[in-house]
């Protein structure tokens, strides 16, 4: 079964520090991993998409990291600031040109004054 | 929110009553999906469309039924809604078939049955 995990479920910092949160997946055959936040009482928007064949990605503050091998991802916030307080969510995608997309539960980050 | 609307935003419906959500996109792309989002879980895919009037079942559609009669619209109806429907409710959109491009989500519809 299809499945990815993530952890922590929940990280409280302070803001300026950084954070990286984890994703681990068993989808397969992989396709490509997304990295997704999602603001309170908001939709998901995309932060990162990345293929087989990237090790790394960045998006201003956020770096996604991926190893294909381990099947593992980490998504990594530097100086954070209040407005990065969200759900963090990993989907991994099974096959190209299927529809099926598994995603994680979240990890919530509160960052704090 | 990439253009797409979601009406209503909220709503709280009785158990046995039909429920219809509407999913409105500006951005005219082809492939449009329901999700609902529960705690404890990722989101999970109720149906999708490939086209006008093209539509399939994702992996929780027990319960519900879809229709796409424009390009822009795409309508999520519970014929009898029941509590275990409560939910978060998703609609996204792409322009890209499969899951190789992005999906662009709308802000959520919350349903309380009661």
């Amino acid at each position: 079964k299809n499945q990815v995990e993530q952890s922590p479920q929940s990280l409280i910092i302070l803001e300026g520090k950084n954070c990286t949160l984890q994703c681990n997946y068993t989808v397969s055959p992989f396709s490509n991993l997304r990295w997704y936040k999602q603001d309170t009482g908001r939709g998901p928007v995309s932060l990162t998409i990345m293929t087989f064949s990237e090790n790394t990605k960045s998006n201003g503050r956020y770096t996604a990291t991926l190893d294909a091998d381990t099947k593992q991802s980490s998504l990594h916030i530097t100086a954070s600031q209040l407005s990065d307080s969200a759900s963090y969510i990993c989907v991994v995608s099974a096959e190209r040109g299927g529809n099926k997309l598994t995603f994680g539960t979240g990890t919530q980050l509160k960052v704090e004054l | 929110d990439a253009g797409i609307t979601q009406s209503p935003r909220h709503k709280v419906t009785e158990t046995g009553t039909p429920v219809t959500l509407r999913c409105h996109q500006t951005e005219n792309h082809r492939y449009m999906y329901w999700y609902r989002q529960d705690p404890g879980h990722g989101l999970r895919l109720i149906h999708y469309s490939y086209g006008v009037k093209d539509t399939d079942k994702g992996e929780v559609s027990d319960g519900y039924s879809v229709s796409r009669s424009k390009t822009e619209d795409f309508l999520l109806t519970l014929e009898s809604a029941t509590s275990s429907q409560t939910s978060v409710y998703f609609c996204a959109i792409s322009d890209v078939p499969g899951t190789g491009g992005e999906q662009y989500f709308g802000p959520g519809t919350r349903l309380t049955v009661t």
